[in-house]
């Protein structure tokens, strides 16, 4: 399969070394904010959510930080490595009806070996 | 593999023409989503259906529309196409109406010339 080719802002990091990707939002009404992770010739895999009334969650090496005061979101992936290289997507999800994720432009993830 | 599955893989066409493109959502999943990547507008959320049902709409165009089949498989037409519609076509799926972890399938890669 083939992925897109956008040109997207780029995170270098070394193997090992943790990796932080940044998302401003734009809707303080969000109910989530979600992480999707899109390798090369896939299709994009869900990572982890937060409710926007919560500040911090974790999962399995990643933590994401949620601050309303400044519509920001952040990713913290920990001791990062070679599979982790991908296409890492940020989104909101209104749930006035139905499901619409509303997806940001995306932070290209490169690990260097 | 997501248990999301699309068809063709690879689409080509000429200006005008008419497609439509196949999702089979994952086993016991009601709700099939549409989304559209392009290298200009990234990832949009076009269509939600639930259980044969449309539940959500994004920014779809006029000459697009889908329909959920009562096996729950979906399809997405495409007419009178135009060279700005040339993208990679997603389909998801998730088990329930409002839900933020949704499966996605492989894509399909549309080139309209």
């Amino acid at each position: 399969g083939e992925s897109v080719g956008l040109h997207l802002p780029t995170l270098s990091v070394q193997e090992g070394d943790n990796s932080i990707i940044n998302c401003a939002y734009s809707n303080s009404a969000s109910d989530y904010f979600i992480w999707y992770k899109q390798e090369s010739g896939k299709g994009p895999q869900f990572i982890i959510d937060i409710r926007s009334n919560m500040d911090k969650r974790q999962g399995q090496r990643v933590t994401v930080l949620l601050n309303k005061t400044v519509k920001h979101l952040s990713l913290q992936i920990a001791a990062t490595q070679p599979g982790d290289s991908a296409v890492y997507f940020c989104a909101e999800n209104f749930n006035n009806a139905g499901n619409m994720l509303t997806f940001g432009g995306g932070t290209r993830l490169m690990v260097k070996p | 593999d997501s248990g999301v599955t699309q068809t063709p893989k690879h689409l080509i066409t000429a200006t005008g023409q008419r497609v439509t493109l196949r999702c089979s959502p994952r086993s016991g999943d009601l709700s099939v989503y549409w989304y559209q990547q392009s290298l200009d507008q990234g990832l949009q959320f076009l269509i939600q259906y639930y259980n044969g049902e449309e539940r959500a709409k994004g920014n779809i165009l006029e000459r697009f529309s889908a329909q959920q089949f009562p096996d729950l498989h979906s399809e997405l037409n495409l007419s009178s196409l135009e060279l700005g519609d040339s993208a990679l076509y997603f389909c998801a799926s998730s088990s329930g109406l409002v839900t933020n972890e949704q499966f996605f399938g492989p894509g399909t890669r549309l080139t309209v010339l």
